[in-house]
């Protein structure tokens, strides 16, 4: 079984400070994704690492996969209220026929910036 | 676009009736998925389908049904609700089913159900 294992599972903080979110798993997956859930929302992709050590941001986000394809950080630079949400990671779910149509979640960390 | 499309957003059952959501991806998406969302247990995939008139049996399946009589729309029945179902439901549509690299969801707004 591929877990993806995410601390913390809450997060409160002040608007202005920095934060970093984890997810961990001890098996290798071949890409690893992160969605934002806002209240009363369906996730939303805010996006895929794929290459080991691979680095993305997105404007305030940075977005780390571990060399070894077996973590992923979340890192957010100077946080909104607008920022505040469920953060989850996501990895594709090995199959029998090989091909990753399922996603594996992790449990996500619950963000709150508070102003 | 509308994207993926839930049905209703709300319904309150009693044990032992039964009900059928309704999801609509305007996508053209092969792949939809029905997951539930619950307090501490994150998302789990009930059921899935890969194209029309398949389906497949997810993590926790028992108690649901699924058919998928048309590529556009992913029906989740339950025939006999239980307290135990009380829960968001979450449908979601992916393009493909990709053997390398992401298979990206995307998600309808949920559909919150409670059975007393």
């Amino acid at each position: 079984t591929q877990l993806l294992e995410q601390s913390p599972q809450f997060l409160s903080i002040q608007e202005g400070e920095n934060l970093t979110v984890y997810c961990n798993s001890s098996s290798v997956f071949s890409s690893l994704q992160w969605y934002r859930q806002e209240p009363g929302e369906g996730p939303v992709l805010l996006v895929t690492v794929v290459t080991g050590g691979e680095v993305k941001k997105l404007k305030r986000l940075t977005f780390q996969f571990g060399d070894a394809r077996k973590d992923s950080s979340l890192h957010i630079t100077a946080a909104q209220t607008g920022d505040t949400g469920l953060y989850l990671c996501a990895g594709p779910r090995r199959s029998s026929g090989g091909s990753n149509y399922k996603l594996t979640f992790g449990k996500g960390t619950l963000l709150t910036v508070n102003p | 676009n509308a994207g993926v499309t839930q049905t209703p957003k709300f319904r309150v059952l009693k044990t032992g009736q039964s009900m059928t959501l309704l999801c609509a991806q305007d996508m053209n998406h092969e792949y939809m998925y029905w997951y539930r969302q619950d307090p501490g247990m994150g998302l789990r995939l009930i059921h899935y389908s890969v194209g029309e008139g398949t389906t497949a049996k997810g993590e926790v399946p028992d108690g649901y049904n699924v058919s998928r009589l048309k590529k556009q729309n992913f029906l989740l029945g339950l025939e006999s609700a239980a307290p135990s179902q009380t829960s968001v439901y979450f449908c979601a549509s992916s393009y493909t089913g990709l053997t390398s690299g992401a298979n990206v969801l995307t998600f309808g707004a949920g559909s919150r159900l409670t059975v007393l």
